[in-house]
């Protein structure tokens, strides 16, 4: 069975771009979770899809939008870069999501690197 | 104060050595993952917990919900285990999902 599949997995944008990243779950796995990683505010919670609607999003400014296909496939976009966004972007899939009594395994993918110049 | 608190930060073990890495959280929980991270970024999750004890080869997981702490240890360590080790949880609520908060991780060095 694949694992979660994040593509790319290196990029290099300039300021001001914009750029998606993309994450491919595990076969039947509904739920896909971002999270981006900098050394200075190591993991931090960015959005969570389910059944193509968001569910949760993280304290982060409204340039990191994401969507969810009916495929359960998600996307990450950013736009307008800033130096700051240089980080890791790892993105994790479950089954369904975490909460009212259930509890699933998150699993994640290799990670995006993004270095913004 | 972090909700998540890990400790040590840095841990250097010789290659045998048993190994304890703690986490203590704040919150309410539906569960904790235990996950590891080489260098080049991939993280694998080793454990989920919601109670009790889990084990899987040399590694033992432990939680005890009303101390709100958690152990991981390493049985035997090996060079090969030189990693961070990060701890996280799914904090409870029905609008928390699937939302992980982590802890800041623990960089395990065994030597051989």
């Amino acid at each position: 069975k694949a694992g979660v599949t994040q593509t790319p997995r290196y990029l290099i944008k300039t300021r001001g771009q914009q750029v998606t990243l993309s994450c491919s779950p595990i076969s039947g796995h509904r739920s896909v979770s971002w999270y981006q990683q900098t050394p200075g505010q190591g993991l931090q919670f960015l959005f969570e899809y389910f059944s193509e609607t968001q569910r949760n999003k993280g304290n982060f400014p409204g340039r990191f939008s994401g969507r969810q296909f009916s495929n359960s496939r998600s996307e990450m976009n950013v736009s307008t870069l800033e130096l700051g966004d240089s980080a890791l972007y790892l993105c994790a899939s479950s089954l369904v999501p975490t909460g009212g009594g259930i509890s699933t395994e998150a699993f994640f993918g290799q990670g995006t690197r993004l270095t913004v110049v | 104060k972090n909700e998540v608190e890990q400790s040590p930060q840095n841990l250097t073990a010789q290659e045998g050595e048993f190994i304890t890495i703690n986490c203590s959280y704040s919150v309410g929980i539906s569960a904790l993952h235990w996950l590891q991270q080489h260098p080049g970024g991939g993280i694998v999750s080793l454990f989920m917990l919601s109670s009790g004890k889990k084990k899987h080869g040399r590694l033992i997981a432990t939680i005890n919900i009303q101390e709100k702490h958690s152990s991981l240890h390493i049985t035997a360590s090996h060079p090969r285990d030189s990693a961070v080790y990060i701890c996280a949880v799914f904090p409870w609520g029905e609008t928390s999902g699937s939302r992980l908060t982590f802890g800041e991780g623990t960089q395990l060095t065994v030597n051989p």
